[in-house]
């Protein structure tokens, strides 16, 4: 999607490892997000940020960190990887006005 | 605590037909209302937003409705085509002053066949 970036796109990892999923924007938006999605659920807020070190915890917070060090990067981690945490993760930018929530791509992540 | 229901979870339709999906919500304070599109593999992408004042919106052959006194908004797709094969996610914000408080929805899964 135009100006937001997700990496990786797929990650198969272990259980009780750490993960690191990035999300990049080129809009110099100050509210950046990170959601999951799991079939039978609407996406659920993770953690959010509203500018460079400025986060907040979302209804599904534990286990997660994040951190956001230049506007343009939010990082999510995954401390100690679960099979729970097995999901798809959409970080999302906020504009301006009817332009709303962009969304990235999602990455798919495995937790076996 | 804030809800969206979808309806129906899932729907087919044949090419050309037209189609209407719905979207009941309990948010507190109501905001606005978006309807997104998600295709397989990707992210949600906005199709409209509605306001508490606004009742129709359209977007090419989507438009959406909006009953802010019965909590219920539709997304209707006119002469429907392959490519509206998705997800269609309906999301309230109760949000104020940029802080985030989006309700999704389950979605509901479209496909229009041939």
């Amino acid at each position: 999607d135009a100006g937001i970036t997700q990496s990786p796109r797929h990650k198969v990892t272990e259980t009780g490892t750490p993960v690191t999923l990035r999300c990049h924007q080129t809009e110099n938006h100050r509210y950046m997000y990170w959601y999951r999605q799991d079939p039978g659920h609407g996406l659920r807020l993770i953690h959010y940020s509203y500018g460079v070190k400025d986060t907040d915890k979302g209804e599904v917070s534990d286990g997660y960190s994040v951190s956001r060090s230049k506007t343009e990067d939010f990082l999510l981690t995954l401390e100690s990887a679960t099979s729970s945490q097995t999901s798809v993760y959409f970080c999302a930018i906020k504009g301006v006005g009817e332009v709303g929530y962009t969304f990235g791509s999602g990455t798919r992540l495995t937790v076996v | 605590k804030n809800q969206v229901e979808q309806s129906p979870q899932s729907l087919i339709i044949l090419e050309g037909k037209n189609c209407t999906l719905q979207c009941n919500y309990t948010v507190s304070p109501f905001s606005n209302l978006r309807w997104y599109k998600q295709d397989t593999g990707r992210g949600p992408v906005s199709l409209t937003i509605m306001t508490f004042s606004e009742n129709t919106k359209s977007n090419g052959r989507y438009t959406a409705t909006l009953d802010a006194d019965t909590k219920q908004s539709s997304l209707h797709i006119t002469a429907s085509q392959l490519s509206d094969s998705a997800s269609y996610i309906c999301v309230v914000s109760a949000e104020k002053g940029g802080g985030n408080k989006l309700t999704f929805g389950t979605g509901t899964q479209l496909k229009v066949e041939l």
